[in-house]
């Protein structure tokens, strides 16, 4: 199984708006609502964001939300922040006890 | 505090052997699935494994298959990863990670450990 696809990088303005995709297919993203994001700083370990699709852990700020139409999920972060600097990872449940990756997307606050 | 904390990385030639323990603290072990994920070196995240509550029902990436062996003593509040065979590509920073509800699998992982790193070079 294939890696799920994310944009390497992406960008935006303090204050601003970005939403990141993850397209996967009708055997992962489009047939589970099991698509959870990650956030990771250098030299950190991940930190969970998102699950299933639209769950917010305890501590992670609204301004985190999710959605997925189809085979594509997205994260989207609201009113950007220099803290949210830092790569981001989608995954899936892929069927068969099997759980994909996406290859990440690195987020600039400019 | 909740925390998991993995050891036994380190360099291994290829084709030895390893083991990653990781020990986990602040909650009920024995309640959670928990899982095994690597991250090669600027790279990203990969799933390796992952194993019951109870230790019974045990999932591999298709790679890992025949080479890697995870297991738990929950005794102990500890998982393992044995890692045989290594190869040049299973040099990566492994993470031990919980499943984020008790008995219940959604293949969400919500507390990580700092992770282990796993050379494997000649």
């Amino acid at each position: 199984q294939s890696a799920l696809t994310q944009p390497p990088s992406a960008s935006g303005s303090p204050g601003q708006s970005v939403t990141i995709s993850c397209t996967g297919t009708t055997s992962d993203v489009g047939g589970y609502n099991y698509v959870s994001w990650y956030q990771q700083h250098p030299g950190k370990a991940p930190k969970l964001m998102l699950y299933e699709v639209t769950k917010r852990p305890s501590g992670v700020p609204d301004r985190f939300s999710g959605s997925k139409s189809g085979n594509t999920a997205s994260l989207t972060v609201s009113g950007l922040q220099a803290e949210d600097e830092a790569d981001y990872y989608c995954s899936s449940y892929a069927g068969s006890n099997n759980l994909l990756f996406g290859g990440g997307t690195k987020l600039t606050v400019l | 505090q909740v925390q998991l904390v993995e050891s036994g990385g380190g360099l291994v030639k290829p084709g030895g052997s390893l083991r990653l323990s990781c020990a986990a603290s602040g909650f009920t072990f024995i309640d959670y699935h928990m899982s095994w994920i690597r991250q090669a070196p600027g790279k990203g995240l990969e799933w390796v494994s992952s194993i019951s509550n109870g230790g019974t029902l045990k999932n591999y990436a298709d790679s890992m298959k025949g080479r890697f062996t995870i297991s738990r003593d929950n005794a102990k509040n500890s998982l393992y990863l044995q890692m045989n065979s290594p190869r040049a590509e299973d040099t990566a920073v492994y993470y031990c990670a919980r499943e984020v509800r008790p008995y219940y699998y959604s293949y969400t992982m919500d507390v990580w450990g700092h992770g282990t790193t796993v050379t494997v070079s000649s």
